[in-house]
């Protein structure tokens, strides 16, 4: 069973703070890892994808890959109110999508 | 989520009765996927289909039959609706090892 977590939250940070979303998964074999953003009652929508060891980053968003460690972040530097959503993170192996649970996250005006 | 559009929105039936749901995409992209939303679980697979008439299941497919006669449409069946099939749905279609997109979601009571 291939499995992803996250904390489920929520993870509050005040506006202005860095946002760290982590997230695990089980098998070794995956190849792609995706976070998502969903507002409530709307469905979710990509925010970054990363395929190496290492960083990525893209405005004020980072994802960090370590496939050694099978861990897989997201960093929002300077959040904002509008950043409050829930992150999913999203595991491939092929063309099959694994996610977690998500992390709610609030900040705070 | 502007190439993908889902039928019904919201749609209230009664357990037993059949309910189908219909995934629409004008992005010819040759992957589609239904998935299940519900508190705790996050997004978990049903079925996917890469190809005309090729499907094959997901995570939690049983209680549900999918079909794909065009490239464009991927329809789920509930061949007899149950209280624990209330759910949102969501379609997805990607291409390649790409990211997937999500249509806007099915809002499913079944009482």
């Amino acid at each position: 069973q291939k499995e992803v977590e996250q904390n489920s939250g929520p993870l509050s940070v005040p506006e202005g703070a860095i946002a760290s979303l982590n997230c695990t998964y089980s098998d070794r074999g995956s190849q792609s890892f995706f976070w998502y953003r969903q507002y409530s009652g709307k469905s979710p929508e990509l925010i970054m994808f990363i395929y190496s060891n290492g960083d990525k980053e893209d405005g004020r968003f980072t994802a960090q890959l370590n496939k050694a460690s099978q861990y897989v972040s997201l960093l929002i530097r300077d959040s904002q109110p509008s950043d409050s959503a829930t992150y999913l993170c999203a595991v491939s192996y092929g063309q099959n999508f694994v996610f977690g649970p998500g992390t709610r996250l609030s900040v705070l005006p | 989520d502007a190439g993908i559009t889902q039928s019904p929105r919201h749609k209230v039936t009664e357990t037993g009765t059949p309910v189908t749901l219909r995934c629409h995409q004008t992005e010819n992209h040759r992957y589609m996927y239904w998935y299940r939303q519900d508190p705790g679980h996050g997004l978990r697979l049903i079925h996917y289909s890469y190809g005309v008439k090729d499907t094959d299941k997901g995570e939690v497919s049983d209680g549900y039959s999918v079909s794909r006669s065009k490239t464009e449409d991927f329809l789920l069946t509930l061949e007899s609706a149950t209280s624990s099939q209330t759910s949102v749905y969501f379609c997805a279609i990607s291409e390649g090892r790409e990211t997937q997109y999500f249509g806007p979601g099915t809002r499913l009571l079944v009482l």
